[in-house]
C-alpha cells in the first residue's frame, strides 16, 4: 500500500511569490491535515480538510489556503511568500474510523514533507 | 500557550537500557494521545497511541502510560536500540474524530552503543 506522497520534495521561491504544495493520501483516507515545521520548532497545525471541505484551520494568516479534490488529494497554497514561511510542510492523512458500532480513534499518517525555502 | 509540552529537548540513553520520554498537557478535553518518531528528512512515523479510557498501552518494546489526573503521559522504550535515535513527538486530540492534533515540540533521543 502506497503511503502519503507529497510533491515537490524541495521548493525554492523568492519573497512575494506564490507556492503550491501537493499531497496524495493513502488509498481510502478522506481527511487531509497540513502542518508546518519551522526550523527548531514543533509541528504547527495549518489546515484540516475532510470530504472536500475545510473543517478547521490553525493560527495562520489567510494567505495560507488550500483545497481538497474529489479524489481526496489536497493542495496547500501560500501567497505573498515571506522569509519566515521557510519551513518543512507536512501533509498527513487519516481514514474513516467507524467500526463495530463504536467510533474508534485512528492516527495520522504523514508524508515526507516539502521543504520550502523563501529567499 | 503550549497545550502539549515536552520539557526535555534531548535525552541520551545507553543501548539496552530504558528510555523514558515525558509529555504534559493542559487541555483536560484531550482524550486521544499519540507518539511519533521522526528521522531527519522524513515525515513523522506513528508509534503508539492511547485513549483516555486506558492508562497503559503496550506494543512490543514501546509502552505508553497515561496519568489523566496529572495530565501526563510517558513513552517507555525497552530495551533501547541505536536505531531508536530520533526526535519523538507526543500529540493529543480532542473528541473521537479529532479536529486537530496538537503536537509537542519534540524530544531528541540519542541511544549510545
Amino acid at each position: 500500500e502506497a503511503g502519503v506522497t507529497q510533491s515537490p520534495t524541495h521548493l525554492i521561491k523568492t519573497r512575494g511569490q506564490q507556492a503550491t504544495l501537493r499531497c496524495s493520501p493513502i488509498s481510502g483516507h478522506t481527511s487531509v491535515y497540513w502542518y508546518q515545521q519551522a526550523l527548531g520548532l514543533g509541528l504547527q497545525f495549518l489546515l484540516w480538510y475532510d470530504e472536500g471541505e475545510e473543517r478547521n484551520r490553525g493560527n495562520f494568516p489567510p494567505r495560507f489556503s488550500g483545497r481538497q479534490f474529489p479524489n481526496y488529494s489536497s493542495e496547500l497554497n501560500v501567497n505573498a511568500l515571506e522569509l519566515e514561511d521557510s519551513a518543512l510542510y507536512l501533509c498527513a492523512t487519516r481514514g474513516d474510523m467507524i467500526g463495530t458500532g463504536e467510533v474508534d480513534n485512528s492516527p495520522l499518517h504523514f508524508g515526507n514533507g516539502t521543504r520550502l525555502t523563501v529567499t | 500557550d503550549q497545550q502539549v509540552k515536552q520539557n526535555s529537548p534531548s535525552l541520551s540513553v545507553q543501548e539496552g537500557r530504558i528510555s523514558i520520554l515525558n509529555c504534559d498537557y493542559t487541555n483536560s478535553m484531550f482524550d486521544y494521545f499519540l507518539w511519533y518518531k521522526k528521522y531527519p528528512a522524513e515525515g513523522p512515523t506513528f508509534l503508539i497511541s492511547i485513549s483516555s479510557i486506558k492508562d497503559k498501552n503496550e506494543d512490543g518494546r514501546f509502552t505508553v502510560f497515561l496519568n489523566k489526573s496529572a495530565k501526563h503521559l510517558s513513552l517507555h522504550i525497552v530495551p533501547s536500540q541505536p536505531g531508536d535515535s530520533a526526535v519523538y513527538f507526543c500529540a493529543a486530540s480532542e473528541g473521537n474524530y479529532g479536529q486537530n492534533f496538537v503536537f509537542g515540540p519534540g524530544t531528541r533521543l540519542s541511544v549510545l552503543p
